[in-house]
């Protein structure tokens, strides 16, 4: 079944303890990226790749970072995580910039 | 980049009603246009894709069009059943360079049996 996985799918941590929100895709996409979503804002881009080993700024990379070593793997890393970054996180994945398929989604709590 | 604006309110609508909401973009005009569903907590699932040269396109009891002189977009459910409430998001490309989408808030819809 053509897919994108997140994991894990909760999470709650304390500041400043590094963390990593993994996302695999089944469907051999070149393009991923992550976002993020709070009520009252909407979706908002964290980061994107438009393939392998080419990564991108969205609109709120802050406080995040990313790697595209293989074309499957789009991981999200937070350093140090701050109370802020307590969100809803999609990874999506497509074949170039077109229709999205999204991952299920990871709620991060940082307290 | 593009700004998208998108109706805050929820639409409530009765069953069997053509559900109407709309997509108002306000910098250049894009190669293309979608549209997406997302559930409470899920993540949005793609439902159409309009491009720039294309007035209108349907899907089963779907419809989208795109003007691109009013910087709009319209999206229509037909014979709108209570299974259809959902938030509906609009998609552009980031810029002109469809390096990357950027998403408009969405507007909940509320259709009552």
């Amino acid at each position: 079944e053509a897919q994108v996985t997140q994991n894990p799918r909760y999470l709650i941590t304390v500041t400043g303890k590094k963390l990593t929100v993994t996302c695999s895709q089944n469907m051999n996409h070149e393009y991923m990226s992550w976002y993020r979503q709070d009520p009252g804002l909407g979706l908002r881009q964290i980061y994107y790749s438009m393939n392998v080993e080419v990564t991108d700024k969205g609109d709120v990379p802050e406080g995040y970072k990313v790697s595209r070593k293989e074309k499957r793997n789009f991981p999200l890393i937070l350093e140090s995580p701050s109370p802020n970054q307590t969100s809803l996180y999609f990874c999506a994945s497509s074949l170039s910039p077109g229709p999205l398929h999204f991952g299920n989604g990871t709620r991060l709590t940082v307290t | 980049s593009q700004k998208i604006e998108q109706n805050s309110e929820a639409l409530n609508i009765q069953e069997g009603k053509t559900a109407t909401l709309t997509c108002n973009y306000t910098n250049y005009s894009p190669a293309y246009l979608q549209w997406y569903r997302q559930d409470p907590g899920r993540g949005p699932v793609f439902l159409l894709l309009i491009r720039e040269n294309e007035k209108e396109k349907r899907k089963e009891r779907l419809k989208v069009t795109f003007d691109t002189t009013l910087k709009q977009s319209l999206f229509h459910i037909t014979a709108s059943q209570p299974a259809d409430s959902a938030t509906y998001l609009c998609a552009l490309p980031r810029d002109s360079g469809y390096s990357t989408l950027t998403f408009g808030k969405g507007t909940m819809l509320l259709v009552s049996p």
